[in-house]
């Protein structure tokens, strides 16, 4: 149980245009997505906090205009990068709480990542 | 201000050998804390939860500490194999409204035949 699934697991795109990555929990419903971005070699970094029906968080630093989320089911949540320069170029990784486990401690379950080579 | 420091940075062993990986944290409040494994190009996945009345807690060959007192964790790896080679990753979860995670740098294992 609990498994996450991204779409697509890499993307090489050309500098200027968009790209759309799709997040999705699999097996149950998650009212509540994360995105991170990580860097070669260095750990994990919050993005964002996706909220079912509502507006996402976003971390300080982060660009909301640039980096769009939707979570627009309790199973899906997608995150595009808009106008995507070679900076953008990143592993982006999705996580999803599985509310109906009590005593999980607001464990996240990950998704397998994404590999944006931006051009 | 919330800090995960995960040591050593890297490490390399032979096949079969054991390892200890460390982590020492400054979050608070303290909710719980997870060491995850990270294969390249892949999401982290869970290896253990601890809370804060938890020592010990094993996965197999992994077995991970705790010592609330020193905030400090470490994870042991016990005759390890090659498909241990991956990155370690110590999250510790603040208690508040959000339970949102602090990420320690990891430590990329490298496990040699």
């Amino acid at each position: 149980g609990a498994v996450v699934s991204q779409h697509p697991s890499w993307v090489i795109c050309k500098s200027g245009t968009s790209v759309k990555i799709e997040c999705r929990s699999l097996d149950f419903q998650a009212t509540t997505m994360f995105w991170y971005r990580q860097f070669p070699k260095q750990s994990l970094m919050l993005m964002a906090t996706s909220n079912e029906g509502s507006k996402a968080t976003y971390e300080q630093g982060v660009e909301k205009d640039k980096f769009l989320i939707n979570h627009a089911s309790l199973t899906l949540s997608t995150l595009t990068v808009t106008s995507a320069h070679p900076e953008d170029s990143s592993f982006y990784i999705c996580s999803a709480r599985d509310p109906s486990r009590v005593l999980s401690y607001n464990e996240q379950f990950f998704g397998p990542g994404t590999r944006l080579t931006v051009l | 201000k919330n800090q995960v420091e995960q040591s050593p940075q890297s490490l390399i062993i032979l096949e079969g050998k054991n390892c200890t990986l460390q982590c020492n944290y400054t979050v608070s409040p303290f909710s719980n804390l997870r060491w995850y494994k990270q294969d390249t190009g892949r999401g982290p996945v869970s290896l253990t939860i601890m809370t804060f009345s938890e020592n010990t807690k094993s996965n197999g060959r992994y077995t991970a500490t705790l010592d609330a007192d020193t905030k400090q964790s470490s994870l042991h790896i016990t005759a390890s194999q090659l498909s241990d080679s991956a990155s370690y990753i110590c999250v510790v979860s603040v208690n508040n409204a959000g339970n949102m995670l602090t990420f320690g740098g990891g430590t990329r294992l490298m496990v040699k035949p």
